[in-house]
């Protein structure tokens, strides 16, 4: 089976650009989670989606960030426009459930010069 | 206080060796709670997950975890040097589904 897809897997960009993180979780799965990790903060919690609805967005840094879920089988993550301090790995989850376990895609990781 | 705890290290143990990982939490009411295992460069996978007090053992895995004084731990059994990595312990906060992870333990284990 395969597991959560997610793209670009690295993505080098200039202060300003607009960045667009892709991710698909696992079929099936109807609840879809995206985290930033750095090495000061850790793995962070910025948005998850339940059937597609947002339900928690407290973890989304500041208004230049924005996700959506259109359907079952993707989302994105936008950066816009981006600062260096967004470089980061974001990572996106799915489970089955909102309460299951979460299973992790390879991640993006995103370097804004 | 940080909403989930854990020692940086490197934790280093010889191969053959228990590794024993802490995580402590602060919100009382948590129920859930995940240990995660992330090689460098790499996603974090699940190794166990824990819902009740008391020990749960997956092989060489063993959780555990106290409520009351609000730990869990994760015990490896004949470390391996495939096993040095950094675990992240999650915790699934009370009336959210969110986890909240800890930086991570990173683990080190010598031939």
């Amino acid at each position: 089976d395969a597991g959560v897809i997610q793209s670009p897997r690295h993505e080098v960009t200039e202060m300003g650009q607009e960045v667009t993180l892709r991710c698909k979780p696992i079929s099936g799965h109807n609840s879809l989670f995206w985290y930033r990790q750095t090495m000061m903060r850790g793995l962070e919690l910025l948005i998850y989606f339940n059937n597609n609805v947002p339900i928690d967005d407290s973890g989304m840094p500041e208004d230049r960030f924005s996700a959506k879920m259109p359907n079952a089988s993707f989302s994105t993550l936008k950066i816009q426009p981006s600062e260096p301090r967004d470089s980061a790995v974001y990572f996106c989850a799915s489970s089955w459930q909102i309460q299951e376990t979460q299973y992790f895609g390879p991640g993006t990781r995103l370097l804004v010069l | 206080q940080k909403e989930v705890e854990q020692n940086s290290g490197p934790l280093s143990v010889p191969e053959g060796a228990i590794a024993s990982l802490n995580c402590t939490y602060s919100d009382r009411g948590s129920q859930s709670f995940f240990w995660y295992r992330q090689y460098s460069g790499k996603s974090p996978e699940l190794i166990m997950f824990i819902y009740s007090n008391g020990d749960k053992e997956d092989g060489r895995f063993t959780a555990q975890l106290n409520k009351a004084s609000q730990y869990v731990s994760l015990l490896i059994r004949d470390s391996q040097p495939s096993d040095s990595a950094t675990y992240l312990c999650a915790v699934r906060t009370s009336g959210t589904y969110k986890y909240i992870f800890g930086t991570g333990t990173r683990l080190k284990v010598l031939a």
